[in-house]
C-alpha cells in the first residue's frame, strides 16, 4: 500500500492541451514536493508547498496543496513535448519520506 | 548536473552475490539518502544518514546496509542478492537533516541481478 497515490498513472496528450495530476493521501504532511524525472536520470525538484491551501505557479505549472495538507495537484497549461516525463509527488512525515506512485506524462508534438 | 555522483552507473551480478554502491554528495551537503526504484514498487526510501550518523530508516531489507564516511560520501551494501533486488538505486543529498529539505538526486545505479 502506497501512502501517496497519484492519478492518473499514465497520461498521453497532444501538445497545447491542459492537464491535471493528482496526489492523494489519508495522511497529513508538513509539506509536499513535486519532482520530475526523465529517463536515465534522478528526480529533479520542481516545487515545495508547505501551507494548506497554498498555490504556487512556475511558468505554465500550477501547484496546489490541499487545505487539510493531505493532497496536492499539479496543473500544466498548454503542455509542450519538453514536459514529457515522470511526475512524482513526495511528502515527509516525522523523519520518513514517501514518494507517490508517479504519473508518466507523454506530450505528443 | 545535480552535483551528486553515483558509481557505478550499471552493475550486473548474479544471485547470492554482494555489491557496493557509492555516492558522493554535493559539496556542503551533510545528509545522504538512499532510494530504490522498481517498476512495481515505485521510488522507495531506504535510509538516511546525516553527518555520519543514521538518521532515518525506511523500507530497507536486513540484507542491505549503508554507512556514511567522515568525508561524507556514502556506500550502500547489498548482499545475498535476489532477482527481485534488480532496480535503480538513487542517492540524494541535502544540506540539512529533515527529509522534506530540498534533495538533489544523482543519476542512479542500475543493478541487474541475473
Amino acid at each position: 500500500t502506497q501512502l501517496l497515490e497519484q492519478s492518473p498513472q499514465f497520461l498521453s496528450i497532444q501538445e497545447g492541451e491542459n492537464l491535471t495530476v493528482y496526489c492523494n493521501s489519508s495522511s497529513v504532511f508538513s509539506s509536499l514536493q513535486w519532482y520530475r524525472q526523465e529517463p536515465g536520470e534522478g528526480p529533479v525538484l520542481l516545487v515545495t508547498v508547505v501551507t494548506g491551501g497554498e498555490v504556487k505557479k512556475l511558468k505554465r505549472l500550477t501547484f496546489q496543496f490541499g487545505d487539510a495538507r493531505k493532497d496536492s495537484s499539479l496543473h500544466i497549461t498548454a503542455a509542450q513535448p519538453g514536459d514529457t516525463g515522470l511526475y512524482l509527488c513526495a511528502g515527509g512525515t516525522g523523519n520518513q519520506f514517501y514518494f507517490g506512485t508517479g504519473t508518466s506524462l507523454t506530450v505528443i508534438p | 548536473d545535480s552535483g551528486v555522483t553515483q558509481t557505478p552507473k550499471h552493475l550486473i551480478t548474479a544471485t547470492g552475490q554482494r555489491v557496493t554502491l557509492r555516492c558522493s554528495p554535493r559539496s556542503g551537503d551533510l545528509s545522504v539518502y538512499w532510494y530504490q526504484q522498481s517498476l512495481d514498487q515505485g521510488l522507495q526510501f531506504l535510509i538516511q544518514y546525516y553527518n555520519g550518523e543514521e538518521r532515518a530508516k525506511g523500507n530497507i531489507l536486513e540484507r542491505f546496509s549503508a554507512q556514511q564516511f567522515p568525508d561524507l560520501h556514502s556506500e550502500l551494501n547489498l548482499s545475498s542478492l535476489e532477482l527481485g533486488d534488480s532496480a535503480l538505486y538513487f542517492c540524494a543529498s541535502s544540506v540539512a537533516r529533515g527529509p522534506a529539505d530540498i534533495q538533489y538526486f544523482g543519476a542512479g545505479t542500475r543493478l541487474s541481478v541475473l
